[in-house]
């Protein structure tokens, strides 16, 4: 799976919009974007995942940019609630009888301030 | 409703004793996997399992020992053989429909 670079932490306002960076320059053509986010000792919770187009669902959009070479996760309007560890993956999607495992790395911490 | 149950959520063990975790899922998913993860730091692949009766080692497995003889349950055994088994330990499922995870709330062991 390929690797992927984060800068280890950020700081937005609550109610402004959070754009988390990602850098995969060796994303493979197989390969789709994953993000991932953990608060404070829990389980990490998936937020969103895609290939080449943009994607946007109930809690972020992901763009990706044209050579697929580095992401952004947005999140619209951050709360204290957004304030975690954000992790970018690049993983394979296989059928059949592998899944793939994710390899998380060290992530984004996020802090959402007043 | 569907989800991953880890249990104990703490868990206090004495050096030289082996333990086992608990992870349990109703989300009828083929894979399984344990995941370890230290403060500070990202998470490690223990083990995974794609089938029943069928499993993988990860990165860490040393001193980890798994079984899948249910496709709901995939217990972790961490063994006396594992030297710094202090750590947050994570279950997680998948399926080819829904190629994200669901993780557990997490089990936390402490050797005292």
């Amino acid at each position: 799976d390929a690797k992927t670079t984060q800068p280890p932490s950020m700081d937005c306002a609550e109610g402004r919009a959070a754009n988390l960076p990602c850098n995969h320059s060796t994303i493979s053509g197989n390969e789709y974007v994953y993000w991932y986010r953990q608060i404070h000792s829990q389980g990490p919770q998936y937020i969103i995942h895609g290939l080449k187009n943009n994607e946007t669902n109930e809690m972020a959009s992901l763009i990706i940019t044209e050579d697929r070479k580095s992401s952004t996760l947005i999140l619209p309007h951050a709360t204290l609630r957004d304030t975690a560890v954000y992790y970018c993956i690049v993983r394979a999607n296989a059928g059949g009888t592998s899944y793939g495992k994710l390899t998380f790395g060290q992530g984004t911490i996020l802090t959402v301030h007043p | 409703d569907g989800g991953i149950t880890q249990s104990p959520k703490y868990l206090f063990r004495k050096e030289g004793q082996n333990v086992t975790l608990s992870c349990e899922q109703n989300l009828n998913h083929d894979a399984m996997y344990w995941y370890r993860q230290d403060p500070g730091q990202g998470l490690r692949l223990i083990y995974y399992s794609q089938i029943v009766n069928d499993f993988q080692k990860g990165d860490i497995a040393e001193g980890y020992s798994v079984s899948r003889e249910k496709k709901e349950s995939f217990p972790l055994t961490v063994t006396s053989a594992q030297k710094n088994p202090t750590a947050f330990y994570l279950c997680a499922s998948s399926s080819t429909v829904y190629y994200g995870y669901t993780f557990g709330s997490g089990t936390r062991l402490t050797v005292v």
